[in-house]
Formats: C-alpha cells, structure tokens, sequence
C-alpha cells in the first residue's frame, strides 16, 4: 500500500485557518485520499475524501496537487473544538479496511 | 440516537478470561468493522463484515471472533485474554460501494487485561 507522510504535530491560533500537508508521493492512480480527524478519547471521524479534483464540505477544504503526490486539508477558521489528530489516508478502489499512520497532532491556542 | 454505539465503554478483566464486546449501529449501513488502538495510538483494521460475510481479516488472532447476529450489529468476542489484548476497540460502519470510503466509529470500548 502506498504511505503518507504527516508532520507529526502543528500549532495554530483560533480562528485562523490551518494548512495540514500531507504527502503521498507513491500514490497510484486508484487510491483515493481520504482525511479523518480523532478528537481526544473520541472514535475517528470522516472529514473529508478526493480523488484528483479538489473538495468542498461544511467540515473542511481538500486541495490535491496535480501530479497528487501531495495534499492539503484546510481548516477555514479554527477553533478549539478542531483540536484533534488528523489522518490522512490512502484507499485504492476496492479496498474497505482504512490504514491509519501516526497522524498530525494539531493543537490550537486561544 | 447515537449512530454506532458500544458497550462497554471500560472493561477491566484477568488473563485467561473470554469476554465480549458489543456493537450496534442504526444507519442502515451494510459493512461493519472492528478496528484496535493499542498504547501507541496506532489504529488498525481487524475486521470488516459485509452482510454476515467476513471480508477482511488483518491476521489477527483466531482468539478474536467477530459475530453478526443482524446486519446492525457486529459483536467481537474474545477468547483466553493476553495482556497484550489491553488496546481501546472501535466498531465502525459504511455504507456499500461509493459511500463505503465514509466510515462512521463508535465512541471506542477500553479493555484493560490484568
């Protein structure tokens, strides 16, 4: 299966917007990207998925480089409440079970 | 209404002993899995049945057992417990096709082995 990359942790102020990279430079052409997000001693949550093209939701922005090597979810204005471990996923078509890695801690200061 | 849910939230047992953890979602999804988070935060598939099929098994232990008595619940039971079986356990659920890349996750099942 193809990895992502994530940095370990970010920091980010309330009410700014948050870039979270992640790179996937072995992606093939089937794998979808998809990002999930855990809150503290809560079970996973679905934010956001793409393939090639970028994507919109209430949650979340998801922008995919063109050669999609790499993305960026983007929190438009943060609060304390997106304080959590953000995942992003590699899926090729097909496959059901969800292969999380290390994830980004993103922690946000009021 | 809680979309997945499990119980118990804590369990706390000895070695040696079987126990068993419950799951139910009432979505209407199709699939249904068991994921484990040990003390390293990593999160791993164990299981995921699609309409009583078991469709993916991530080699773990024949000790661990998933059972659907219906299509909104997938119960994992637990055989002779290890302490390295100490680990939270979420149930999650989707939906078939497009839709299965949406999973939903119960709020986690903390299970200490003694």
């Amino acid at each position: 299966d193809a990895k992502t990359t994530q940095p370990n942790s970010m920091e980010s102020n309330e009410e700014e917007p948050v870039h979270l990279p992640c790179n996937h430079s072995t992606i093939s052409g089937t794998d979808y990207i998809h990002w999930y997000r855990q809150l503290p001693s809560q079970g996973p949550e679905y934010v956001i998925h793409g393939l090639t093209s970028n994507v919109n939701n209430r949650m979340a922005s998801l922008a995919i480089a063109e050669d999609r090597k790499s993305s960026t979810l983007i929190l438009h204005r943060a609060t304390l409440r997106d304080a959590a471990v953000y995942y992003c996923i590699l899926r090729k078509g097909g496959a059901d079970g969800l292969t999380f890695g290390k994830g980004t801690h993103l922690i946000i200061q009021p | 209404d809680t979309a997945v849910s499990q119980t118990p939230k804590y369990l706390v047992t000895q070695m040696g002993n079987d126990k068993s953890i419950k799951c139910e979602q009432n979505l209407g999804h199709d699939t249904m899995y068991w994921y484990k988070q040990d003390s390293k935060k990593f999160l791993k598939i164990m299981f995921s049945y699609n309409n009583k099929e078991l469709i993916i098994n991530e080699t773990v232990p024949n000790r661990f057992s998933p059972k659907s008595p219906d299509k909104a619940h997938l119960n994992l039971h637990i055989n002779s417990l290890e302490l390295g079986d100490s680990a939270v356990y979420f149930c999650a659920s989707s939906r078939r096709g497009e839709a299965r890349y949406t999973q939903y996750f119960g709020p986690g099942t903390r299970l200490t082995v003694l």
